[in-house]
């Protein structure tokens, strides 16, 4: 099956520092990828829509600034945490689809754990 | 927008036996919808979906059940393994945006 792969797992980074995370379609084209954050024992919570060529889409309260979204190629895009604190320690999952296909399975990525002290 | 929920936060079963897990949706427009499971540290990982104009499909030991009628979907699997034990994730919505419920979690009792 098509693979997702999202670097890097865990990462522990000081407050006021910036953290990037990638994602990456494997084996597939991804025009649209979604990052997600998830709180323990919470549900998905859809960040933004990253499109690529284009600025991406953020969902109502979440900063634009402060996630910043690069979706540079077909297969790549990244989420970049900047100035982080305490509270936005969290599990970070991106999503793919295939491009051209409406209403297929997304692919998850296996997320990374953020932790900023 | 979408509200997509669970009815029971966790489910206990005996291992080999079946089990259902239940979510509701609000959306009426929403049209495609998945089921996936998550272990812990884990991301999520694609059971099985389905879309508005089906109402059964089934996969290895899974089915998922969908009755637009009363916007609510199901998940069973038959006989369980102590393997199925993780949190199971309803995710529903139009286009590409997935809406994701809170969750339930299935423990296979040995």
């Amino acid at each position: 099956g098509a693979v997702v792969s999202q670097h890097p797992s865990r990462v522990i980074c000081k407050s006021g520092t910036s953290v990037k995370i990638e994602c990456r379609s494997l084996d597939f084209q991804a025009t649209t990828m979604f990052w997600y954050r998830q709180f323990p024992k919470q549900s998905l919570m859809l960040m933004a829509t990253s499109n690529e060529g284009s600025k991406a889409t953020y969902e109502q309260g979440v900063e634009k600034d402060k996630f910043l979204i690069n979706h540079a190629s077909l297969t790549l895009s990244t989420l970049t945490v900047t100035s982080a604190h305490p509270e936005d320690s969290s599990f970070y999952i991106c999503s793919a689809r295939r491009t051209g296909n409406m209403n297929t399975e997304a692919f998850f990525g296996q997320g990374t754990r953020l932790t900023v002290v | 927008g979408e509200s997509v929920g669970l009815h029971l936060p966790t489910l206990s079963v005996q291992e080999g036996d079946n089990s259902i897990i239940n979510c509701a949706y609000s959306n009426s427009a929403s049209d495609y919808f998945i089921w996936y499971k998550q272990e812990s540290g884990k991301g999520p990982q694609f059971i099985i979906d389905i879309r508005s104009n089906m109402d059964k499909r089934q996969g290895q030991r899974v089915t998922v059940l969908l009755n637009k009628t009363v916007k609510h979907l199901s998940l069973q699997i038959a006989a369980t393994q102590p393997g199925d034990s993780a949190v199971y994730f309803c995710a529903g919505g139009e286009n590409e945006k997935l809406t994701f419920g809170t969750g339930t979690r299935l423990t296979i009792i040995p």
